[in-house]
Formats: structure tokens, C-alpha cells, sequence
């Protein structure tokens, strides 16, 4: 099935550290979403957004959608220990409310 | 608000049983899907329901996986002649009429033996 491409596929980095991470796709998609998934839980959504070009802030997590709308970057800044996790992009195509997943980021943060 | 609310967290079958998985979503969440999930995959789309009607099942196996939304009650994904393939993490996730953010639950991890 389609899915997104979503880099890098881990990270491990020193806590205060700057973190990016994106997903391209080669489909225009109306809608990009990030999530962070926690071992043994549901992924829980951090950011939305739904223009191209648009840049939107969560405390230390910006995320933009791309001008071509077909990418998208999620940045974390000063990471904490608590920012380890797989974070996830997704999006939607069209009308279709389905989402389609990236196959995750896994960061790990040195205390 | 109370969040998605699935059980049970943890399902164990046998081969051939059949599996229940519940899902209630967020109050005020009309539209439902369900997801699955692989050991260190994304979600891949199952199937998404409104109330009493299947609007999108194009991820679902066409044998042995039903799911509903009656107009009372949760979401329902029924898994018949469960097979060890079918060992996966599911979940179910709620949105608003008119919004595209879809809000997850903390999933089912069905094992079969």
C-alpha cells in the first residue's frame, strides 16, 4: 500500500539538542499530520496542518507544510528526555479521509 | 472530554476463534476508523465508519474482517477463524464531523496462539 517517505528513520541525540525530521511523497497530499507514539500506546497528535506553506507552532515542536504540498518537516527544539518516542507523519489525499502513514522517526535522547 | 476508549488493551485467541475488538469514540466524534499495526511499521488503514453506514473499507481483508458502527453502542472489529498473521496491534481512531484530525485510542493487541 502507499506510504510515505519519512526520514531520517532514527536519531539519537544529546539532550538540548535541535532535532528535524520530514516526509515527502510524490502525490499532492491536502493535509499533513504528526504524531508521537509511545511504546504500548495510541499515537497522540502534535501538530495539524492543512495550507501549503503554513508553519505552525506546539510549545517546542514547529512543523510546516511544504509549498508543493508534498512534504512536510516537524522540528523539536532543546529536546528533553521526554521527547524520546517514534514520531510519525501522515496526511490525507483528496476527499479520502483515510490517513497515509510514514513508517516513523525513533528518537532517542542521551540525558 | 474522555478520550477513545477501546478494550480490551490485550486479546489473546486461539487459532479459528474469532476476536471482538471495541471502540468508543471521542464525545461529539461521529466518524470512525480502525487501523492496524505491525511491529516497527506505521498504521495502515482498515476501514472508516459513520454511524450505521461503512463509508471507506478499502484496507479491510475481504474475508474474515467485519466492522460496524451500530446507532447506539461502539464500533465493533470482528475478526473471524482468527490466523497467526492476524497478530498485530489495532487501533481505532475518532474525528469530528468537519475536521481531519483523527484522535487515537491506546489500541488492541490481539496475539493469536
Amino acid at each position: 500500500g502507499q506510504q510515505l517517505n519519512q526520514s531520517p528513520q532514527s536519531m539519537f541525540i544529546q539532550e538540548g539538542e535541535d532535532v528535524s525530521m520530514n516526509c515527502t511523497s510524490s502525490s499532492i497530499f491536502n493535509t499533513w499530520l504528526w504524531y508521537k507514539q509511545d511504546p504500548g500506546e495510541g499515537p497522540v497528535l502534535l501538530i495539524a496542518l492543512y495550507k501549503a506553506g503554513e508553519l505552525t507552532s506546539n510549545g517546542r515542536l514547529t512543523a510546516q507544510f511544504g509549498i508543493t504540498r508534498k512534504d512536510s518537516f516537524l522540528n523539536i527544539s532543546a529536546s528533553i528526555p521526554s521527547d524520546v518516542g517514534i514520531y510519525f507523519c501522515a496526511g490525507h489525499r483528496g476527499n479520502n479521509r483515510k490517513l497515509i502513514w510514514g513508517l516513523g522517526t525513533s528518537l532517542a535522547v542521551n540525558p | 472530554n474522555a478520550g477513545v476508549m477501546q478494550n480490551p488493551r490485550h486479546l489473546v485467541r486461539r487459532r479459528g476463534q474469532e476476536a471482538r475488538l471495541r471502540c468508543s469514540p471521542m464525545k461529539g466524534h461521529s466518524h470512525v476508523y480502525w487501523y492496524r499495526q505491525l511491529p516497527e511499521e506505521g498504521l495502515k488503514f482498515m476501514v472508516y465508519l459513520q454511524k450505521e453506514n461503512i463509508i471507506d473499507e478499502s484496507g479491510m481483508p475481504k474475508e474474515r474482517f467485519s466492522a460496524e458502527f451500530p446507532k447506539e453502542g461502539p464500533s465493533i472489529l470482528r475478526i473471524q477463524q482468527v490466523v497467526r498473521g492476524d497478530s498485530a496491534a489495532y487501533f481505532c481512531a475518532s474525528s469530528p464531523p468537519s475536521r481531519d484530525e483523527q484522535y487515537f485510542g491506546p489500541g488492541t493487541r490481539l496475539t493469536v496462539t
